[in-house]
């Protein structure tokens, strides 16, 4: 079955840039989708169709797609950013939805 | 502003039964596709069913097929999953949200805050 992959855990400082990928072989034909969850809460889209940021996310969350990769960058990371973050995209050809597994992304 | 309020969680017995609400608000539901999609403790996100706008069109992810059926009021702007012969595996927390196409890839924006469903003897 089609998965998308991602790793399961980022680190960063504040300040820093964090980058969470997410591999799938149908990323190259298929638009990805990017949500946050913070603990505790329900999630929330951050990028959807690879690149595009929905209104009242923040600037530092952007979006990116190379190859069978899409890349989700939050820059400037921030205390609140702590969160876990799944990706979402379809496969080519029965598969409407799925999800990576999630990156928890701690800020130290 | 756009809000879904899900209801219907609680306990139920393993082959036990469950009807899950979605109360949506700030935007036309009869205009939106809607879909379920389920978070077991401590694990990822499961997409479990949609329902097209006008109710033509439904699916299911295979681990709730022939179980769950996925329903809609647009004149209540109400969404509802029944669920039925409940497996242990089946516990999570559900979320209601809107699905912003009807082509592939679904994606979804906003979801409701969750309701918790628990099967166990």
């Amino acid at each position: 079955s089609y998965e998308l992959t991602q790793p399961p855990s980022v680190s960063v400082s504040p300040g820093q840039t964090a980058r969470i990928t997410c591999s799938g072989d149908s990323l190259p034909k298929q638009y990805a989708y990017w949500y946050q969850q913070r603990p505790g809460q329900a999630p929330v889209l951050v990028i959807y169709k690879d690149t595009e940021r929905p209104s009242g996310i923040p600037e530092r969350f952007s979006g990116s797609s190379s190859g069978t990769t899409v890349t989700l960058t939050i820059s400037g990371v921030q205390a609140e950013d702590e969160a876990d973050y799944y990706c979402q995209s379809a496969d080519n050809s029965d598969t409407d939805v799925i999800f990576g597994g999630g990156t928890r992304l701690t800020v130290l | 502003q756009v809000q879904l309020v899900e209801s219907g969680g609680g306990l139920a017995k393993p082959g036990g039964s469950l009807r899950l609400s979605c109360a949506a608000s700030g935007f036309t539901f009869s205009d939106y596709y809607m879909s379920w999609i389920r978070q077991a403790p401590g694990k990822g996100l499961e997409w479990v069913s949609y329902i097209s706008s006008g109710s033509s069109y439904t699916d299911y992810a295979d681990s709730v097929k022939g179980r769950f059926t996925i329903s809609r009021d647009n004149a209540k702007s109400s969404l509802y999953l029944q669920m039925n012969s409940l497996r242990a595996e089946d516990t999570a927390v559900y979320y209601c949200a809107r699905q912003m196409e009807s082509a592939t890839p679904h994606w979804f924006d906003p979801w409701g805050q969750g309701t918790l469903v628990t099967v166990s003897s």
